[in-house]
């Protein structure tokens, strides 16, 4: 069974910092590129980065381009998220995404098929 | 960056009757990059779409997708209780980002 159990979110002040880690199981990790989605209280969701397989190919959201980073260990199964900088505008939950490839007739498919239950980040003074 | 308009905003509808949600997009995606999720309060997003119109694992024969380039559809032929929550839809670009529709909150009339 696809697990995704994500930790690490809590209460910062404006400026400060944050990482969240995402541990995986119930799959080969290493075959997967991997996401982080968030979603602001009361809001639709946002994606927010996301990396290879490998781990030398990422991309960002403009709005955290530069604070954020996000980085993988693929001897531990673990996702992680690295929030420097962070404002009140970065409150809210952060999911960890598993990104699922699937061959049909029409060729590749790509598709966020697993999500973790998420955890908060609240930035507030 | 594509961006995503789903329309309506907000959908009444009862029991029995039939939805349809619109997704719309900035620029032509590629079906095999666009998905649709259900989301329930308190609850991590639910994939029930792939590929525009592939149901995922488990997902009742009553959801549906379809469109191509620009325009996609979920519909939900026969609304159950458990079918009113917010429906997303989601798309991935070729520069490996991604984006995703504001939602639809579908709710009992």
């Amino acid at each position: 069974e696809v697990q995704l159990v994500e930790s690490g979110g809590g209460l910062v002040q404006p400026g400060g910092a944050l990482r969240l880690s995402c541990a995986a199981s119930g799959f080969t990790f290493t075959n997967h590129w991997m996401h982080w989605v968030r979603q602001a209280p009361g809001k639709g969701l946002e994606w927010v980065a996301n990396i290879n397989q490998d781990g030398d190919e990422k991309y960002y959201v403009d709005s955290v381009k530069g604070r954020f980073t996000v980085s993988r260990d693929n001897a531990k199964n673990f996702l992680d998220l690295q929030m420097n900088s962070l404002r009140v505008e970065d409150t809210a939950v952060y999911y960890c995404v598993r990104e699922g490839f699937y061959y049909e007739s029409s060729g590749l498919i790509i598709v966020a098929d697993y999500w973790g239950q998420g955890t908060l980040v609240t930035v507030s003074s | 960056e594509i961006v995503l308009t789903q329309s309506p905003g907000t959908l009444s509808l009862s029991p029995g009757e039939r939805a349809t949600l619109s997704c719309r997009a900035s620029q032509s995606v590629s079906s095999s990059y666009l998905a649709w999720f259900q989301q329930k309060p308190g609850q991590a997003p639910r994939l029930l779409i792939y590929g525009a119109s592939s149901r995922a694992t488990g997902i009742p024969d009553r959801f549906s997708g379809s469109g191509s380039g620009t325009d996609f559809t979920l519909t939900i032929s026969r609304l159950e209780p458990e079918d009113f929550a917010v429906y997303y839809c989601q798309q991935y670009s070729s520069s490996r980002g991604s984006t995703f529709g504001q939602g639809t909150k579908l709710e009992i009339k």
